[in-house]
């Protein structure tokens, strides 16, 4: 057990659909990101939150939003889904807002859009 | 086009072989790591350099980052079917962000017993 907690495992929706990703963070980690893992593209950073506060943003797209919440919880939001939205969405948390020292990854949410 | 690139992409090897994985940018990083990822969780911290020419040993596995920093290697010496997985690169820093680690294409690790 990592420490990052990640719900679901397991989602499958139909296209066009809206869902939630929920990530909690290791105890004592101030920041969030959100990445987005797919057999042609990798490990592909989406978004990072650091303390409540959008830090950085990758390539995400118009249609996800994502926010972390006082208790530093975090939710990535995903609409209007697409077949090519089909990916591992990884969470991962790091004590202060850099990623010098390396993140704690969670087991991942596998979203499957049919 | 990937910032990071890995090679070999898939590396099936027999216990006991020694292999290096690399890790190459024409970008300079603050600081380099590596992961392992097992099927079905997320990538675990192996190490993490920072200094240009530093040299990280965690048991059987030799990491290196390059004088310039833009590059790294993970050498695994005698391995095992334990090592099996898909390997990571992730640079911080490129171009003064410190935000968000850089993903490397991977490679993936077969030993067999």
């Amino acid at each position: 057990d990592s420490g990052v907690t990640q719900t679901p495992k397991h989602l499958i929706t139909a296209t066009g659909q809206r869902v939630t990703l929920r990530c909690s963070p290791r105890s004592g980690d101030l920041s969030v990101y959100w990445y987005q893992q797919s057999l042609d593209q990798g490990l592909q950073f989406l978004i990072q939150y650091y303390n409540g506060e959008e830090r950085a943003k990758g390539n995400i797209l118009e249609r996800f939003s994502a926010q972390q919440f006082p208790d530093l919880h975090s939710e990535l939001n995903l609409s209007s889904l697409e077949l090519g939205d089909s990916a591992l969405y990884f969470c991962a948390s790091s004590v202060g807002g850099t990623g010098r020292y390396g993140y704690t990854f969670g087991s991942g949410t596998r979203l499957t859009v049919v | 086009t990937q910032l990071l690139e890995q090679s070999p992409q898939f590396l099936s090897i027999q216990e006991g072989e020694n292999l290096t994985v690399y890790c190459n940018s024409s970008s300079v990083f603050s600081s380099l790591q590596w992961y392992r990822q097992e099927p079905g969780e997320g990538p675990v911290l192996l190490v993490t350099v920072v200094t240009g020419g530093e040299v990280k040993k965690l048991k059987r596995l030799t990491f290196q980052f390059g004088d310039a920093r833009k590059d790294s290697s993970l050498h695994i010496t005698a391995a095992q079917p334990g090592d099996t997985g898909l390997y990571l690169c992730a640079g911080d820093g490129l171009g003064g962000a410190t935000n968000k680690l850089i993903f490397g294409t991977g490679t993936l690790l077969a030993v067999q017993p």
